[in-house]
């Protein structure tokens, strides 16, 4: 199994659509986690850290089940350029810097 | 905000030669820098931490003498491909995080891709 899940997608949703991405971790010792986002071909950049008790910043939520091991990223009023691979990221156990990457799940938003 | 420049961006060579890709911390000095590898699809592979003034630490099944690392000051460290193969073409990406900053914070050089023919 691996260290981090996620459904590859595309995820294609109109502009203005409220879309959600899962992921799973399989290490319960895990302490940190966190959203990435990645353009087509450019580095990845830090869009969220998740807390336990569920974080917001602006458009956009994370939620940390612990007991599920799952992370979600919930994007409302989707806009344009919102269009990128979203990457969940897991700190790997023992060694808090080692951060461990899902595939990535892609969105795509349409007019 | 932080900043990390990677160089070159891309790069096409001939297999059996040797490139040398460059990532500096701008405007923060990072102690640790990490190199990883994407496949297209794929996920970032971490490839190894890059610590200043000592010896790079590998992941599993990563080659210490064809990935040769040198982090010699707390601005830049180096990713050498030895003896490139048509399959070491991939995208290499380095990050650092700035001493004291967000454990999760990594901040990414632009890439590289190499192409090896």
């Amino acid at each position: 199994r691996k260290e981090v899940e996620q459904d590859p997608g595309p995820f294609n949703v109109p502009e203005g659509a409220t879309v959600a991405f899962n992921c799973t971790y399989s290490n319960s010792a895990s302490q940190s986690f966190f959203w990435y986002r990645q353009d087509c071909r450019k580095e990845p950049k830090l869009l969220m850290s998740v807390y336990s008790s569920g974080n917001e910043d602006g458009r956009f939520t994370a939620q940390l089940n612990r007991a599920s091991q799952y992370i979600s990223l919930l994007i409302r009023d989707s806009k344009l350029s919102d269009s990128a691979t979203y990457l969940c990221v897991v700190n790997s156990a023992g060694t808090a810097s080692k951060l461990t990457f899902g595939t990535g799940t892609r969105l795509q938003v349409t007019l | 905000g932080a900043v990390v420049s990677q160089h070159p961006s891309w790069v096409i060579c001939k297999s059996g030669t040797s490139v040398k890709i460059e990532c500096r911390s701008l405007d923060f000095q990072a102690t640790t820098m990490f190199w990883y590898r994407q496949f297209p699809k794929q996920s970032l592979m971490l490839m190894a931490t890059s610590n200043e003034g000592s010896k790079a630490t590998y992941e599993q099944g990563v080659e210490k003498d064809k990935f040769l690392i040198n982090h010699a000051s707390l601005t830049l460290s180096t990713l050498t491909v030895t003896s490139a193969h048509p399959e070491d073409s991939s995208f290499y990406i380095c990050s650092a995080r700035r001493s004291g900053g967000n454990t999760g914070e990594l901040f990414f050089g632009e890439g590289s891709r190499l192409t090896v023919l």
